[in-house]
């Protein structure tokens, strides 16, 4: 089983959809979690922490199921600028304590 | 605020040639990532360093490839010599701590012909 894994799509949605992706671990003890974005040849931007507690940011909710060990990422009332890659990021609870990549999620928001 | 900045932008050039990257991580930035994205293997770490010390160089491709991290504000990443399957984007990243979020710098996009 990969460390962390996502579904690569990609999603495509029409604008005002709500869509989620979900995101696997490996390792039960990670303890840090993030969604990243990253637009066609450009560089990956935090888009968010995610929290033991959910969190939200405007038309993004991030959850964090432990039992499960997966996270989710919901966009609502998507726009056409959502479209893009989303990547997984989750610690790896060894002694280096280095953070792992997915290879990231592909929306794209059709008018 | 000045983010992660790389040099150079682009570049291209013949097999066997030696390449260098650069980068100067954000001020007050602890730690230092080197990683390199392509198509098919997504964003792969090949080195990361804290407090200018190599801590995880495991995703170091092979001898080819060498990075040092003189002091808190550069950084390089060479290969030598440079082969075609090399060809990718090369970023530097910085964060307070290797577990904490990272800033990107732009990217080096590398074609080697």
């Amino acid at each position: 089983r990969k460390e962390v894994e996502q579904d690569p799509g990609p999603f495509n949605v029409p604008e005002g959809a709500t869509v989620a992706f979900n995101c696997t671990y490996s390792n039960s003890a990670s303890q840090s979690f993030f969604w990243y974005r990253q637009d066609c040849r450009k560089e990956p931007k935090l888009l968010m922490s995610v929290y033991s507690s959910g969190n939200e940011d405007g038309r993004f909710t991030a959850q964090l199921n432990r039992a499960s060990q997966y996270i989710s990422l919901l966009i609502r009332d998507s726009k056409l600028s959502d479209s893009a890659t989303y990547l997984c990021v989750v610690n790896f609870a060894g002694n280096n304590r280095k953070l792992i990549w997915g290879l990231g999620t592909s929306l794209a928001v059709n008018p | 605020d000045a983010g992660v900045i790389q040099s150079p932008r682009h570049e291209v050039t013949e097999m066997g040639q030696e390449v260098t990257l650069r980068c100067k991580p954000i001020s007050g930035h602890n730690s230092l990532f080197w990683y390199r994205q392509t198509m098919m293997r997504g964003l792969e770490l090949l080195i990361y360093f804290n407090n200018n010390v190599p801590i995880d160089d495991s995703g170091m491709p092979e001898d080819r490839f060498s990075a040092k991290m003189p002091n808190a504000s550069f950084s390089t990443l060479k290969i030598q010599p440079s082969e075609p399957r090399d060809s990718a984007v090369y970023f530097c990243a910085s964060s307070w701590a290797p577990n904490q979020p990272q800033h990107f710098g732009d990217g080096t996009r590398l074609s080697i012909l």
